[in-house]
């Protein structure tokens, strides 16, 4: 496809479930990001994925959350447990050069899950 | 990373330009200026960004001024879809955006 895509669009699920997120990148991209959106306000970074590099998982909210890519191309969010807190969209973007490198342009998100736990 | 500054909200006449300002007094030298946009229920969407030149492109123009203290986002002639949040972000080899509240800009009929 031209663009980032996400499935699925829409998840509501019971609180204690454990939720699976996927993300499809812009063939090419090396770079793949995840971030949260609670309603209202900003973007919230979680992961970053960098070709073969290990990823900065330092944005992960909790040992609940974690993230897998396969080599350069798809890659899950998966939220254990869920909690009414983690009711949010999660956004997936990727890169094709490392941001701030001379000529790199910029993250192309996707349209984002949106989770609700009840 | 170098944190900005933008207004909460603005308004702008259609077919008007809307010009979008952000400051970013504390940018060091090898930080880039990024400009995206986000319309309702949609993913962010990039639009623009630049080092120290002025920069165009289909969708906008940002001007950076020579201190690159400040810099403006120009929509030349604003449509009732350019509505949307509009974010500044600074930053350098780091790739941890800092998405703050951003600029809600409405296009007026």
């Amino acid at each position: 496809g031209a663009g980032v895509s996400q499935s699925p669009s829409n998840k509501v699920t019971e609180k204690g479930k454990d939720v699976e997120l996927r993300c499809d990148p812009i063939s090419g991209h090396t770079a793949l990001y995840w971030y949260r959106q609670r309603l209202g306000q900003g973007l919230e970074f979680l992961i970053y994925f960098q070709g073969n590099s290990a990823p900065d998982k330092s944005g992960l909210p909790s040992d609940r959350f974690s993230a897998e890519r396969t080599g350069e191309s798809v890659s899950t969010l998966t939220i254990q447990r869920t909690q009414q807190e983690d009711s949010a969209v999660y956004l997936c973007a990727s890169s094709h050069l490392t941001p701030g490198t001379s000529g790199a342009g910029g993250q192309f998100f996707g349209p984002g899950t949106r989770l609700t736990v009840l | 990373d170098a944190k900005t500054t933008q207004p909460p909200s603005m308004d702008c006449a259609e077919g008007r330009a809307a010009n979008l300002p952000c400051n970013h007094s504390t940018i060091s030298g090898n930080e880039y200026v990024y400009w995206y946009r986000q319309i309702h229920s949609q993913g962010p969407q990039y639009i623009i960004h630049g080092l120290k030149n002025n920069e165009t492109n289909e969708m906008a123009s940002l001007i950076i001024t020579e201190d690159r203290k400040s810099s403006t986002l120009i929509l030349p002639h604003a449509t009732l879809r350019d509505t949307a949040v509009y974010y500044c972000i600074v930053h350098s080899g780091t790739y941890k955006y800092i998405f703050g509240t951003g600029t809600r800009l409405k296009v007026l009929a």
